[in-house]
């Protein structure tokens, strides 16, 4: 099946640093990319939707000058988390639909931990 | 406003049993219904998915799909200690022309006991 490759899948980093974590579709183009972060027992939380070429649309109550989202070719979406606090800890899942055989995939995740 | 509701759960089974978990919907032009695997610290993987009224087996999971009850379920038959995960129903609701953004419940938290 189609395979959706993220990296890193752990990361340790100080406050005030910015962190980017990359989303790769490896066998399928995506023209959309979806962003999750998921805090420990609870569930998806949508951050924003990434559109191949244009701006990514952010869900409510997600700044977007805080986690900026680039997707510059049809196979790559970056997150990058600027000033990381430590609330910003979680794990952050990346998606992407493969159009052709109409399924969304996900990335393996990334757990970033600010100290 | 979409929205797709299952129990938290958890839902515990003897092993060897019948799992069955449930989700409702409530956009009624919903066209694509989705079933999600995630174990504690993975992302989601995806088990199936189906489109059309009826039932749809893949191996020891079925899913079932009733649009006019607004209403979708996946059965594991045979339940393991392995199927111990949380279950995300998804569903890609109808917005038009080139809109893929799933929605998703908050899972129902399976386990199986040995």
């Amino acid at each position: 099946g189609a395979v959706v490759s993220q990296h890193p899948s752990r990361v340790i980093c100080k406050s005030g640093t910015s962190v980017k974590i990359e989303c790769r579709s490896l066998d399928f183009q995506a023209t959309t990319m979806f962003w999750y972060r998921q805090f420990p027992k609870q569930s998806l939380m949508l951050m924003a939707t990434s559109n191949e070429g244009s701006k990514a649309t952010y869900e409510q109550g997600v700044e977007k000058d805080k986690f900026l989202i680039n997707h510059a070719s049809l196979t790559l979406s970056t997150l990058t988390v600027t000033s990381a606090h430590p609330e910003d800890s979680s794990f952050y899942i990346c998606s992407a639909w493969d159009i052709i055989a109409g399924e969304l995939f996900f990335g393996e995740g990334s757990r970033l931990t600010v100290l | 406003q979409k929205e797709v509701e299952q129990n938290s759960g958890p839902l515990s089974v003897p092993e060897g049993a019948i799992a069955s978990l449930n989700c409702t919907y409530s956009d009624r032009g919903s066209q694509s219904f989705f079933w999600y695997r995630q174990y504690s610290g993975k992302s989601p993987e995806l088990i199936m998915f189906i489109y059309s009224n009826g039932d749809k087996e893949d191996g020891r999971f079925t899913a079932q799909l009733n649009k006019a009850s607004q209403y979708v379920s996946l059965l594991i038959r045979d339940s393991q200690p392995s199927d111990s995960a949380t279950y995300l129903c998804a569903v890609l609701p109808y917005s038009g022309a080139g809109s893929y953004q799933l929605t998703f419940g908050k899972g129902t938290k399976l386990s199986v006991i040995p």
